[in-house]
């Protein structure tokens, strides 16, 4: 069964601070890796990541895909009380089927 | 339309009663999800439909909820005798599966959502 693992579960920063968050996973034949962003009830996209190794980046947020260690990384730099959200990691499998993370919530402080 | 929509945004039923939610995928996407999330909570799955293959329905908590895909677009997630720990978000995603194997473009898309109170 695929597995996907997010840490922390919470964390609470304020305005300016820079925050890592982790996903690890446990799929049989991997195909993506997915970050999403839930502010409100419907998660948006932020990243998808198929290749080891090669960062994405997006205004503050950047995020790298780790297929030895089977783990990503979500970096957001200059944090703002916007970001304050619960953000969702994802794993697709070769049958194009996505497990989900319990998610890290974060909330940014003013 | 141009997004995933589902109905109603929300709900509000007694307990015992059944519900059916409804979800419209975005057009010629070929997989779709059923997600739960209580409050506070993760994405729970559901159920997946993927083209015209069996649903995968490990995700269903017990037999009172059910699903059905017609024609391959919409869906309805029907949950029989509510109870209150029903009481949840319910979200639907779909993904436009490519046919090339090689390639992979699985961004799902997420509907709104359908707030159940059960009381």
């Amino acid at each position: 069964e695929d597995k996907v693992v997010q840490s922390p579960l919470s964390l609470v920063v304020h305005e300016g601070d820079t925050v890592t968050l982790n996903c690890s996973y446990e799929v049989t034949n991997f195909r993506s890796l997915l970050w999403y962003k839930q502010e409100k009830k419907a998660p948006t996209f932020l990243f998808m990541l198929t290749s080891s190794g090669i960062e994405k980046k997006s205004g503050r947020l950047s995020s790298i895909l780790d297929k030895k260690e089977l783990s990503s990384i979500l970096n957001i730099t200059a944090t703002q009380t916007g970001d304050s959200a619960i953000y969702l990691c994802a794993v697709e499998d070769a049958g194009n089927m996505l497990t989900f993370g319990g998610g890290t919530r974060l909330m940014v402080k003013p | 339309g141009a997004g995933v929509s589902q109905s109603p945004s929300n709900k509000v039923t007694e307990k015992g009663k059944d519900v059916e939610l409804r979800c419209d995928p975005i057009s010629g996407h070929t997989a779709l999800y059923w997600y739960r999330q209580s409050l506070g909570q993760g994405l729970e799955f559901l159920i997946y439909f993927q083209g015209n293959s069996a649903p995968d329905k490990s995700g269903l908590p017990s037999d009172r909820f059910s699903a059905e895909r017609t024609g391959g677009s919409v869906s309805t997630l029907t949950i029989q005798r509510t109870q209150q720990e029903d009481s949840a978000v319910y979200l639907c995603a779909s993904t436009q599966v490519p046919r090339q194997t090689t390639f992979t473009n699985t961004e799902a898309f997420f509907g709104q959502g359908t707030r159940l109170t059960v009381v």
